[in-house]
């Protein structure tokens, strides 16, 4: 089955810094890269993703990159604010499957 | 449109006592899904259903079953709760497994 390694566990940056969370996939068929947020005591929201016929996209400060040879896709979140804090999931889907498989999450804290 | 609703938000059981969890969607998704979120271990796939009538094991099957009786509704059954159960439960819904899951606000177990 697939698995899905993410990394850092917890991720500390400044305020206005970057911040990379980055993931990797065992199944080479995987086709779809979602990413998800969810801050403190709420639900996961999808905030990104990306499907395995593109290599980059962006959504204002965010974006996420997929590199199929390596398996593996990263988050990048630009110019970083406090309301930025929040535990961030990737997920990966492979070919024909219907379900997602989540890494197992990033604490990102913003430090003013 | 309440989009994904769950019932009840907090529950404590006892070791052995049983409980249903209700998840509803109003999007007239065909998909919905039951996970389970636990401190460093990401959201893990309970069980699904890819339509009215259809369910399927998931990643942690063990101890749960489920039924989709009504397309909007999706229930989640502990027959026998253990403390090993104590966890946060997600329930999701998507138009198809193609598509962006849409996540509940969660519902806190606890089991003693």
């Amino acid at each position: 089955g697939e698995n899905v390694e993410q990394h850092p566990s917890t991720l500390s940056v400044q305020e206005g810094d970057s911040a990379v969370i980055k993931c990797t996939y065992s199944d080479s068929a995987s086709n779809y890269f979602p990413w998800y947020k969810q801050e403190l005591g709420k639900r996961p929201q999808l905030i990104i993703d990306i499907r395995s016929n593109v290599g980059e996209k962006k959504d204002q400060r965010i974006a996420v990159t997929l590199n199929k040879t390596a398996k593996h896709f990263s988050l990048h979140i630009t110019e970083t604010q406090p309301e930025d804090s929040a535990v961030y999931f990737c997920a990966a889907r492979w070919t024909g499957n219907e379900k997602l498989t989540f890494g197992t999450g990033t604490r990102l804290t913003i430090i003013p | 449109n309440a989009g994904v609703t769950q019932t009840p938000k907090f529950r404590v059981l006892k070791t052995g006592q049983s409980m249903t969890l209700l998840c509803a969607q109003d999007m007239n998704h065909e998909y919905m899904y039951w996970y389970r979120q636990d401190p460093g271990m990401g959201l893990r796939l309970i069980h699904y259903s890819v339509g009215e009538g259809t369910t399927a094991k998931g990643e942690v099957p063990d101890g749960y079953n489920v039924s989709r009786l009504k397309k909007q509704n999706f229930l989640l059954g502990l027959e026998s709760a253990a403390p090993s159960q104590t966890s946060v439960y997600f329930c999701a819904s998507s138009y198809s497994y193609q598509n962006e899951q849409f996540f509940g606000p969660g519902t806190r177990l606890t089991v003693l």
